[in-house]
């Protein structure tokens, strides 16, 4: 079935560091794929999508690339501050059925000032 | 707009028991969808409801079982409880017929099991 895989955390940076953690994923289709972030205490936010092949998709200074060729989804950052802090999950949703939502195991982020 | 809403917040159960979590949908959506998620894992897909009809079903067993109502609401009920069964339960809802796959999450009900 379909699978998404994350790089190992915890991740510590310093404040305006550059950040990326990397996803990659296994499906039969043609996913969607997405970023969820998820602070301590609270579900989960919807950061970024992207929804076909070299698709960019970009929030609040993060950006991800739909490589279809790596089957990647990689989460970059030019410069994380303390409250980008939290758990970040790659996610892919099929296109048939249910369209329910694969996520990997997440990936926890620390920034220290 | 109403974003999504869950009770109760925090809910303490013994094994053997049942119980009933709730969702109210997001304003304008037709889909809710339940998801457990372990502590230090990624939210597992449970099942999906669209127009108050199961529409797909993770590997979760039989006493997992769900409703949506008219106005979009859902419940999750889970009998005999087992002490795996501890986790936090996210609903997350969206509108299907428009061919968007995004889902919006609540923050979630946190389920303990002595």
């Amino acid at each position: 079935g379909d699978s998404v895989t994350q790089m190992e955390g915890p991740v510590t940076l310093s404040e305006e560091a550059f950040l990326t953690i990397n996803c990659t994923y296994t499906a039969t289709g043609y996913p969607s794929l997405f970023w969820y972030v998820q602070y301590p205490g609270e579900g989960l936010q919807l950061l970024l999508k992207a929804t076909k092949a070299d698709d960019k998709g970009s929030n609040k200074g993060f950006e991800a690339t739909y490589r279809k060729e790596t089957t990647s989804f990689h989460l970059e950052k030019g410069s994380v501050q303390v409250s980008d802090s939290a758990v970040y999950f790659c996610a892919l949703s099929d296109r048939q059925g249910a369209q329910k939502l694969v996520f990997g195991q997440g990936t926890r982020l620390t920034i220290n000032p | 707009e109403t974003g999504v809403t869950q009770s109760p917040t925090h809910l303490i159960k013994t094994r053997g028991q049942q119980v009933t979590l709730r969702c109210s949908s997001q304003s304008g959506h037709n889909t809710v969808s339940w998801y457990q998620q372990a502590l230090g894992q990624g939210p597992q897909f449970i099942f999906q409801y669209y127009r108050e009809e199961e529409n797909g079903r993770g590997n979760f067993p039989p006493r997992f079982s769900g409703l949506q109502f008219p106005n979009y609401s859902s419940e999750l009920n889970v009998n005999a409880l087992e002490l795996d069964d501890s986790a936090l339960y996210l609903c997350a809802s969206s509108y299907r017929d428009r061919g968007r796959r995004e889902q919006y999450f609540g923050p979630g009900t946190r389920l303990t099991v002595t």
